[in-house]
């Protein structure tokens, strides 16, 4: 059956670093995949999408990969901010309009 | 321009009973997906409305059902209420769907069954 696994349920990282999470999938070949941001109580908000056919795509200190030969995105958020701290999650399109969502990685960002 | 609304924002049902949760997108977004999120099982795709028809469906049973109105405004309906079905129900609309294009969430429902 199709399956997304993000990398850690968890990470911690100091203010400044990089901060890099990994969402990896089996079964199914997405044309779309992409990233959104979620704070506690709070409905997702879009961050990124990346296609299939791009390697790469950033937007301000945010930057995602996107590998179909190895199943996997990689998700980046460079110079990180306590701010920055919230779960990440990933979604693929199993077809169009339909998504599925990992579930998600918890980014804490210590001062 | 104005967002997703939900409502009501909080709901507390008994089980058995059946609820009707709402969703108002945004201006021009004609698709409206429904989720339903649990500590547990994370956020699970319910099913999908693009101009008043469904698009997709996840793999819920049948007592979860929704609809949408000609101005795009979608309802969920959950019937006999179960404790499992306690969560946070999240509606998302974007232009085209949500695979497609950016999708906007509201802030959802929190549902409690007891």
């Amino acid at each position: 059956s199709q399956k997304i696994e993000q990398n850690s349920e968890a990470l911690n990282i100091q203010e400044g670093k990089t901060a890099t999470l990994t969402c990896n999938y089996t079964n199914y070949s997405p044309a779309y995949l992409q990233w959104y941001r979620q704070d506690p109580g709070r409905g997702p908000v879009f961050l990124l999408l990346i296609r299939e056919n791009e390697k790469e795509k950033r937007k301000e200190r945010l930057k995602v990969t996107f590998d179909t030969t190895l199943k996997q995105s990689l998700f980046h958020i460079t110079a990180s901010q306590p701010a920055d701290s919230a779960t990440y999650l990933c979604a693929l399109d199993v077809r169009a309009s339909k998504i599925i969502f990992g579930s998600g990685t918890r980014l804490s960002i210590r001062p | 321009k104005a967002g997703v609304t939900q409502t009501p924002r909080y709901l507390i049902k008994t089980r058995g009973q059946q609820v009707t949760l709402s969703c108002s997108p945004i201006s021009g977004h004609r698709s409206v997906s429904w989720y339903q999120q649990t500590p547990g099982q994370g956020l699970q795709f319910l099913f999908e409305y693009f101009s008043e028809t469904q698009r997709n469906k996840g793999n819920f049973p049948g007592r979860f059902s929704g609809r949408q109105f000609s101005n795009s405004r979608s309802e969920m309906n959950v019937s006999t209420l179960e404790l499992g079905d306690s969560a946070l129900y999240l509606c998302a609309s974007s232009l085209a769907g949500q695979g497609l294009t950016e999708a906007f969430f509201g802030q959802g429902t929190r549902l409690t069954v007891v």
